[in-house]
């Protein structure tokens, strides 16, 4: 276990609509990542905060945001969702805020399916 | 921009065989390098990691050498184990972004 926490585990909805995917971080870190694992584009870093505030931005569509709240957890939204936007999303939390220096803990990730 | 290139696989060896998996990358800066592992069913481990040019990772058996002459992270382990089946990921940092490799399948059969 990890200490990240993903909420919810499953999401399925259809194209045209929009979710929310809930992380906690570890207790204790400041900095919270999002990923999307597909089997079309394999592991890609979408987006970072650390301490509220957005430090790195990777391939992340306009069709996607997301946010970190005072009490640190994190919020993905994804809008006007695709077929293509089917894959497991994996949160991931660390101490620091620079990308690499310190080590990422990952939650179990929430599987989204696209109809 | 920066990328990974690993080994494709899958790779299936034998308990006690020696393993490889071949990791290159090409950067414009000095990035870190990394290994991670994923087990079915769950989010990535952080194996080992290398921060600069001739530092060797290693942990739990598994090692591997950042060389910047030939751009490469290729990770071994002298004799592997069935609980080393799961998938290997390679990937580097710069100051502000992540990349992955496309991942490695390793089984290993008893």
């Amino acid at each position: 276990d990890s200490g990240v926490t993903q909420t919810p585990k499953h999401l399925i909805t259809a194209t045209g609509q929009r979710v929310t995917l809930r992380c906690s971080p570890r207790s204790g870190d400041l900095s919270v990542y999002w990923y999307q694992q597909s089997l079309d584009q394999g592991l890609q870093f979408l987006i970072q905060y650390y301490n509220g505030e957005e430090r790195a931005k990777g391939n992340i569509l306009e069709r996607f945001s997301a946010q970190q709240f005072p009490d640190l957890h994190s919020e993905l939204n994804l809008s006007s969702l695709e077929l293509g936007d089917s894959a497991l999303y994996f949160c991931a939390s660390s101490v620091e805020g620079t990308i690499g220096s310190y080590e990422q803990y990952f939650g179990p990730g929430t599987r989204l399916t696209v109809t | 921009g920066d990328s990974v290139t690993q080994m494709e696989g899958p790779v299936t060896l034998s308990e006690e065989a020696f393993l490889t998996i071949n990791c290159t990358y090409t950067a414009t800066g000095y990035p870190s390098l990394f290994w991670y592992v994923q087990y079915p069913g769950e989010g990535l481990q952080l194996l080992l990691k290398a921060t600069k040019a001739d530092d060797k990772g290693s942990n739990k058996g598994f090692e591997a050498t950042y060389r910047k002459e030939t751009t490469s992270f290729h990770l071994e382990k002298g004799s592997v184990q069935v609980s080393d089946s799961a998938v290997y990921f390679c990937a580097l940092s710069s100051l502000d972004d992540m990349r992955f490799g496309a991942g490695t399948r390793l089984t290993v059969k008893p």
